[in-house]
């Protein structure tokens, strides 16, 4: 059974970086058969989709995030990474990482359980 | 990008009851959609894939449907632990854009 699990700091000063690791623990990263994911939601809001990479190295990236965004990964510890630069209150949200099965298009059929990034001063 | 309309936004249902909800796509997407269940504090958990499979372990009064650009997930009958937020997303490409979801809320 793959576990997924974020972690990283819970409050960002505006205009710094945002960096959450994801360690995948049960199953390898190195499977070809999947993208990893990050997906963020603010507060009583709906799901935003991030982006996503392969470990062949292959990432794609919402475009409305595109300039700020990167998504990077570390077979050798079983990891996956966001950074997201010059934040604002706007980039204040619980953050998901997550499986995408390669096979289904988009389609997300494990979660981390969530992190809450607050962006603030 | 590709639009993900969801309707209703909310709705309240009793415990038996046939419960629908919509999603329109702003353009073909075949049958690239999948629905997601989303309780209050935790990750959302995945329900049906390509519109109408079920993911293993799903009860199967989940049922989806649809093709193109219109979807629907049904749940009948509704069980007291399906109360609960609903989102769909389009799979067809990136980025994978989600519904705004529909809150299932006891009447």
């Amino acid at each position: 059974q793959v576990q997924l699990q974020e972690s990283g700091p819970g409050l960002v000063k505006p205009s710094q970086t945002l960096s959450l690791t994801c360690t995948v623990s049960g199953g390898s990263i190195s499977s070809g058969s999947y993208y990893w994911s990050w997906i963020r939601q603010p507060a009583g809001k709906g799901l935003e989709w991030i982006g996503r990479i392969h470990t062949s190295g292959s990432t794609n990236y919402n475009p409305s995030l595109k300039s700020r965004v990167t998504i990077s990964v570390d077979t050798s510890k079983n990891q996956f990474s966001l950074k997201v630069n010059s934040v604002t209150a706007a980039d204040t949200a619980f953050y998901y990482c997550a499986r995408t099965m390669a096979a289904v298009g988009l389609t997300i059929d494990c979660w981390g359980q969530g992190t809450l990034v607050t962006v603030s001063s | 990008d590709i639009q993900m309309t969801q309707s209703p936004s909310s709705l309240s249902a009793s415990v038996g009851d046939r419960v629908t909800i919509t999603c329109r796509a702003s353009q073909s997407i075949s049958s690239y959609v999948s629905w997601y269940q989303q309780k209050p504090g935790k990750a959302p958990k995945l329900l049906i894939y390509a519109a109408s499979s079920l993911q293993s372990g799903v009860p199967s009064r989940f049922s989806g449907s649809g093709s193109g650009t219109d979807f629907t997930l049904t749940i009948s009958p509704l069980q007291p632990e399906d109360f609960a937020t609903y989102y769909c997303q389009q799979t067809y490409s990136t980025p994978g854009t989600f519904g705004q979801g529909t809150k299932v809320e006891i009447k």
